[in-house]
């Protein structure tokens, strides 16, 4: 158990519809990381948060936002969903966004977009 | 930019053999490696990490890797191979500093080991 949790644990939505993932990253961890895995674009990075900021985006798309709250919680909104959008989302979270900290991951949102 | 190559899609070995999952990079900078495993259906697990020092790493669950700077390679390793180390890994290198990116990770594709009875 790496000790951070993500809830649902499946999620299944129509497309054009909006989910809510969410993320806890572990104790005393104050940066946050989106992940989006699939089986044609592997594992990219969506989006990072430190201590309720932004501080880097990957490769994310407009249809989808997130925002790490004061108890650092996350949350990952995505919206107007396609197909495409289905995938495993992780989050994983790290004490500050260093080089040297490893990052420790979440079991992941299975999302299946119909 | 950033990256790292697993040339390797599958590997298979037999139990007891050693094995070595190959990963090389791509950097600006100083590398900054990491090896994760991924069991089916799981998230990803941190077995070990290269930041500076000793080129020889040990990890979790009898695995190591060795970085080599010459030939940017960063080549994971286990001696004698178990059945339920059956799984997906990947490598990774930190993002860094540089083009606005701060810390994430970016993945190699993954390299399946089947390891056999």
């Amino acid at each position: 158990d790496s000790g951070v949790t993500q809830t649902p644990k499946h999620l299944i939505t129509a497309t054009g519809q909006r989910v809510t993932l969410r993320c806890s990253p572990r104790s005393g961890d104050l940066s946050v990381y989106w992940y989006q895995q699939s089986l044609d674009q592997g594992l990219q990075f969506l989006i990072q948060y430190y201590n309720g900021e932004e501080r880097a985006k990957g490769n994310i798309l407009e249809r989808f936002s997130a925002q790490q709250f004061p108890d650092l919680h996350s949350e990952l909104n995505l919206s107007s969903l396609e197909l495409g959008d289905s995938a495993l989302y992780f989050c994983a979270s790290s004490p500050d966004p260093g080089s040297v900290y490893e990052q420790y991951f979440g079991p992941g949102t299975r999302l299946t977009v119909t | 930019a950033q990256s790292v190559a697993q040339p390797e899609d599958q590997v298979n070995v037999a139990e007891g053999n050693p094995l070595t999952v190959k990963c090389t990079y791509s950097v600006s900078g100083n590398p900054y490696l990491f090896w994760y495993v991924q069991y089916p259906n799981r998230g990803l697990q941190f077995l070990l990490k290269y930041i500076t020092g000793d080129n020889l790493v040990k990890g979790s669950y009898g695995f190591e890797a060795e970085f080599n700077k010459s030939q940017t390679s960063f080549h994971l390793k286990k001696p004698s191979a178990l059945v339920s180390d059956s799984a997906l890994y990947f490598c990774a290198v930190k993002g860094g500093w540089y083009g606005g990116s701060q810390g994430n990770l970016i993945f190699g594709k993954g390299t399946k080991l089947s390891v056999k009875p």
